[in-house]
């Protein structure tokens, strides 16, 4: 059974930075590219960044280019978001997600998200 | 704004039919690219229930189908039941915008 749990979110002040991890299970993680996807209170879905199993390419959404920085370890099966320079519009849930490549890349499974609150 | 636009909201009494457009243009849907159908109830991480535009994973039940046309992607729900109450999301990839993928806006679907 495949199980992503992240962890890492909290309360930061406008400026700061945040480190998301998401720890996985249940799959041969290095196989997959793997996603940040986020929902912002009151608001939809959001694509954040994605990364290929290798960790060799990686996307970023406009909103969060430059500041954001995804990565993967694995050998310890977690993918991370390195949240930098942090705004009161980068407050949400945030979820990681498997791309599941048989099914047209879509994202199969989910994380139950963290929550990064900016706020001063 | 988003890329892929949705309906705010859509609404159905149980038992009906209601179906969520996704409108898009010629560097996502219309360009040949997947479009796949979240469903999200509150509190809950999303799910996927349809991919490629039409292919539901195991599990989901057939009353959910997809389909696609030009630049337009559709999510119909039959038999409508209180538990598919939920915001429903489509998803796909935009070649305009480098490496993007790309959601709806998401609709609000209310069992009456």
């Amino acid at each position: 059974e495949v199980q992503l749990l992240e962890s890492g979110g909290g309360l930061v002040q406008p400026g700061g930075s945040l480190r998301l991890s998401c720890a996985a299970s249940g799959f041969l993680f290095s196989s997959y590219a793997m996603t940040w996807v986020r929902r912002a209170p009151g608001k939809g879905l959001e694509w954040v960044s994605g990364i290929s199993g290798r960790g060799s390419t990686s996307h970023y959404a406009e909103s969060v280019k430059g500041r954001f920085i995804i990565s993967r370890d694995n050998s310890k099966n977690t993918l991370f978001l390195q949240m930098n320079s942090l705004r009161a519009e980068d407050t949400a849930v945030y979820y990681c997600a498997k791309d599941e490549p048989l099914a047209g890349d879509a994202y199969s499974d989910w994380g139950q998200g963290t929550l990064v609150t900016v706020s001063s | 704004q988003s890329v892929l636009t949705q309906p705010p909201s859509v609404s159905g009494a149980p038992g009906q039919r209601v179906t969520i457009s996704c409108t898009g243009s010629s560097s996502n849907i219309g360009a040949g690219y997947g479009v796949h159908w979240y469903q999200q109830v509150p509190g809950t991480a999303p799910k996927l229930l349809i991919y490629d535009n039409t292919n539901r994973p195991s599990g989901v039940p057939d009353r959910f189908s997809g389909s696609k046309s030009g630049t337009s992607a559709s999510l119909a729900i039959t038999g409508l039941q209180a538990e598919d109450e939920a915001d429903y999301y489509c998803q796909s990839y935009d070649s305009s915008l480098s490496g993007s993928h790309v959601f709806g806006g998401g609709t609000k679907l209310t069992v009456l």
